[in-house]
């Protein structure tokens, strides 16, 4: 069965600094990979995705995702952290075979000015 | 380009009574989803749909019905609300196994059960 943990709740940075959000997963297969994020009273917003190809993966608003197959991680980063970038922020993943994608439990990443 | 609509954005329950919640999609995705979400929870999985006429159940299906009868709309109904059901709902859509590339979602409906 699919799974994906986010290890930390919360994540505190400082701006200008860089941040990393960790991922891991579990599928049988190879996984398709997903990040979103959901600002205050909004819906999620897709942020980038690894399927296959490159395992460093490029997204909206200068984040990366690097896939590690060996590790069964895919970590999101971002080398200069904005105010802005305070979120809450969702790994997901789906088994290449399965019909639905498996989300974890969130990460609240909170930048300090 | 509306991508996906949800209907109401709010809305207050007495325990005991019903409602629908409308999901509607004009991109001609082949699946649609509901799912819920708590806090420190994420989002679980209501039901899902692969196509018109087809629905599944998710992790946590019960108390809640769904039907697609055209391939645009997904419903989720709650027949007797209950407290526990205090959730904000979000529709979400996509391509079919062929094309698949990710979640559209709405921008959700927040409940309150009293």
């Amino acid at each position: 069965a699919q799974s994906v943990a986010q290890p930390e709740d919360q994540v505190n940075v400082a701006e200008g600094n860089p941040l990393t959000v960790k991922c891991t997963y579990s599928v049988s297969g190879n996984p398709y990979l997903f990040w979103y994020v959901q600002y205050p009273n909004r819906g999620l917003q897709f942020l980038l995705k690894y399927i296959t190809g490159d395992n460093l993966v490029k997204g909206s608003y200068g984040f990366e995702a690097e896939f590690n197959k060996s590790q069964t991680s895919f970590h999101l980063k971002k080398p200069s952290a904005l105010v802005s970038d305070s979120a809450l922020y969702f790994c997901a993943v789906k088994e290449s075979s399965a019909s639905k994608i498996i989300f974890g439990s969130g990460t609240r990443l909170s930048i300090r000015p | 380009n509306a991508g996906v609509t949800q209907t109401p954005k709010f809305r207050v329950l007495k325990t005991g009574q019903s409602m629908t919640l409308l999901c509607a999609q004009d991109m001609n995705h082949e699946y649609m989803y509901w799912y819920r979400q708590d806090p420190g929870m994420g989002l679980r999985l209501i039901h899902y749909s692969v196509g018109e006429g087809t629905t599944a159940k998710g992790k946590v299906p019960d108390g809640y019905n769904v039907s697609r009868l055209k391939k645009q709309n997904f419903l989720l109904g709650l027949e007797s609300a209950a407290p526990s059901q205090t959730s904000v709902y979000f529709c979400a859509s996509s391509y079919g196994e062929e094309k698949f590339y990710g979640y559209t979602f709405g921008s959700g409906t927040r409940l309150t059960v009293v």
